[in-house]
């Protein structure tokens, strides 16, 4: 079945660049997402990419997609203390069902 | 601004007992979810639903059942709680066609822990 797996801690210093990778199975994902998970709150959708794209920046963020090897990955540049938190790679194929990884929990020491 | 509420921030039950989550939406979302999120695990899809009255079993749907009579709301029911639910319960909320395609919107999350 569908599969989306991601290491489960990353620890980065202030102003340093973040990279959270992500491997997923589905072939036929569509939608590729990055939700971003705060103490005590619920999943906010910080980005997403189509499948059909290789790259996406917004600000701080950039997406890399690399469809032939179904990877993901999100950079944060200049990491800020306010940054630490979980983040959740996920896939759908526009339907009803999100697939979501186990989430890669953020460190940032100032 | 969108928003997704769920009924208790932090639930405590006793094994055996029957428990109701509750979530309520605002956004007219035709879409609604229960996950639930554990250390390591990630979220794991309990049960959707995408009309009033209509539901479809997740991963993970033993020992759950849900209630949807109104579109803004979904209910999550525990029929007889035992230790291994104890666990963050979160809620979702997605449209059918409107903005980013599989976009969810979350509620904050119960933790509830049964003794």
């Amino acid at each position: 079945g569908e599969d989306v797996e991601q290491s489960l801690f990353l620890s980065v210093r202030e102003g340093d660049s973040s990279v959270i990778n992500c491997t997923y199975t589905d072939s036929s994902s569509t939608y590729l997402y990055w939700y971003k998970q705060e103490p005590g709150a619920g999943l906010q959708l910080l980005t997403y990419i189509f499948s059909n794209m290789d790259m996406k920046q917004d600000q701080r963020l950039t997406v890399l997609l690399n469809k032939k090897d179904k990877h993901l990955s999100l950079r944060i540049a200049d990491t800020q203390t306010g940054d630490s938190a979980i983040y959740f790679c996920a896939e759908s194929t526009g339907g009803f069902k999100t697939i979501f990884g186990a989430g890669t929990r953020l460190f940032v020491k100032a | 601004d969108v928003k997704v509420t769920q009924s208790s921030r932090y639930l405590v039950k006793r094994t055996g007992e029957k428990v109701f989550l509750e979530c309520v939406q605002d956004m007219d979302h035709e879409n609604m979810f229960w996950y639930r999120q554990d250390p390591g695990l990630g979220l794991r899809l309990i049960y959707f639903s995408y009309d009033v009255k209509m539901k479809e079993k997740g991963d993970i749907p033993e020992g759950y059942s849900v209630s949807r009579e109104k579109k803004e709301r979904f209910s999550l029911i525990l029929e007889s709680a035992s230790t291994n639910q104890t666990s963050m319960y979160l809620c979702a909320s997605s449209s059918k066609g409107q903005g980013v395609a599989g976009e969810q919107y979350f509620g904050p999350g119960t933790r509830l822990t049964v003794t």
